[in-house]
């Protein structure tokens, strides 16, 4: 019954591949995030979707594109990976909807990306 | 816009010492605050929250107080364990915008 789930946990690829990390999850939330931590546990949100419409694009590469194919999920594609992409990334919901405002976000476990 | 700052780390305690950790932010309006907790190797997990001044969240021992006149939310704890040992984060969050954290503080607990 796990509310906030991603895929893949670890990720080791080389530099210029292309991969995905998917999230889904299963709280009946409306919006869904993606936030990037950093080697210092510093963590920025990259995006975040509301009902499957982008809302908030930070700036990020345009290497990194989200897709939310239903407010259930929202997976991560990253084009032509590079060194500095490493990191953690994770998938965070929360209900923004009717009385929803200011509530918490719930975080997936994260996946580790590593470029060699 | 809208910013935390916390304690810088690292912070190392014995078992059963008193826990400070302290939190100020910046905001325009009357945001909401949390403490969120990372324990090695997992994602970040809710440790307590406060949606209104002078409101005080807790949680397995630990307790913050939302003080407006001071805008912080300290996070403390009577006795630490060593299970204790994490990174934690103070984040507030302004209407339906997404959180925006601290820098975080491990905590690091010995026996």
């Amino acid at each position: 019954d796990t509310a906030v789930s991603q895929t893949p946990k670890y990720l080791v690829t080389q530099m210029g591949n292309d991969k995905s990390i998917k999230c889904e999850q299963n709280l009946g939330h409306d919006t869904m995030y993606w936030y990037k931590q950093d080697s210092k546990k510093f963590l920025k949100i990259m995006f975040s979707y509301n009902n499957k419409e982008l809302i908030i694009n930070e700036t990020v590469p345009n290497r990194f594109s989200p897709k939310s194919p239903d407010k259930a999920h929202l997976n991560l594609h990253i084009n032509s990976l590079e060194l500095g992409d490493s990191a953690v990334y994770f998938c965070a919901s929360s209900q923004d909807g009717g009385t929803g405002r200011n509530q918490p976000q719930h975080f997936g476990d994260g996946t580790r990306l590593s470029i060699l | 816009g809208n910013s935390v700052t916390q304690m810088e780390g690292p912070v190392t305690l014995s078992e059963e010492a008193f826990l400070t950790i302290n939190c100020t932010y910046t905001a325009t309006g009357y945001p909401s605050l949390f403490w969120y907790v990372q324990y090695p190797g997992e994602g970040l997990q809710l440790l307590l929250k406060a949606t209104k001044a002078d409101d005080k969240g807790s949680n397995k021992g630990f307790e913050a107080t939302y003080r407006k006149e001071t805008t912080s939310f300290h996070l403390e704890k009577g006795s630490v364990q060593v299970s204790d040992s994490a990174v934690y984060f103070c984040a507030l969050r302004g209407g339906n915008t997404p959180l925006v954290f601290g820098k975080g503080t491990r905590l690091s607990v010995i026996a």
